[in-house]
């Protein structure tokens, strides 16, 4: 079963635009992280948070993380239109190697 | 340096068909994945080998076999394929130990069982 939901399933916005995505999850984590998956693509990895985290930035992205509510959040600011692409939220409810990813948000960046 | 490479690409079978879809990776990772991605559904995990000789069901294992050639080599077969497993396919890898780690995907393979 799914661990992972992202919400909302799909997001329209404006190039320069703010972009926020939520993931939720039913069980206890070790660590969250983003993908991101271009149309026809495989995934690539974005950013890492643990448990013990509640903020993670990197470049454009913003990651929250709450553990009391098992809720996690990806913001991409001054989005832009090479930022159209599916993401991917990725729990580890069992183990390091045991992944569980949600449906995903899609994400279109109109220029 | 190549990453995950994946054969083939695209691929149909008919129903009852065998077939390998072959991974590679050039990373000198210890572990390596196969995940299947349905529409609507995110990506499940078929199988994992955390180390090179030795392999562990996942989410979804039913219908594949898979065998950890060496380090770098991670196969996946579908022994009498069915209209069920058309999806696409994709091979992952990654650097344990630690906290979960960071996995790097191949291209995906489409598969189509008609």
């Amino acid at each position: 079963s799914q661990q992972g939901e992202e919400d909302p399933q799909a997001l329209s916005i404006q190039e320069g635009e703010n972009a926020t995505m939520n993931c939720s999850y039913k069980t206890s984590i070790n660590n969250l992280q983003w993908y991101r998956q271009n149309s026809g693509r495989g995934l690539v990895h974005l950013i890492l948070i643990r448990s013990n985290e509640r903020e993670k930035h990197s470049g454009r992205l913003r990651v929250t993380l709450d553990t009391s509510k098992k809720s996690s959040s990806l913001l991409i600011t001054a989005s832009r239109a090479a930022d159209t692409a599916s993401y991917f939220c990725a729990t580890d409810p069992y183990n390091n190697n045991d992944m569980r990813f949600g449906a995903g948000t899609r994400l279109t960046v109109k220029p | 340096n190549a990453g995950v490479t994946q054969t083939p690409k695209f691929q149909v079978l008919k129903t009852g068909q065998s077939m390998t879809l072959q991974c590679a990776q050039d990373m000198n990772h210890n572990s390596m994945y196969w995940y299947r991605q349905d529409p609507g559904m995110g990506l499940r995990l078929i199988y994992y080998s955390a180390s090179e000789g030795t392999t562990d069901k996942g989410e979804v294992p039913n219908g594949y076999n898979v065998s950890r050639l060496n380090k770098r080599e991670f196969s996946l077969r579908l022994e009498s394929a069915a209209p069920s497993q058309t999806s696409v396919y994709f091979c992952a890898s990654s650097f344990p130990p630690g906290p979960t780690d960071t996995q790097y995907f191949g291209p995906g393979t489409r598969l189509t069982v008609l």
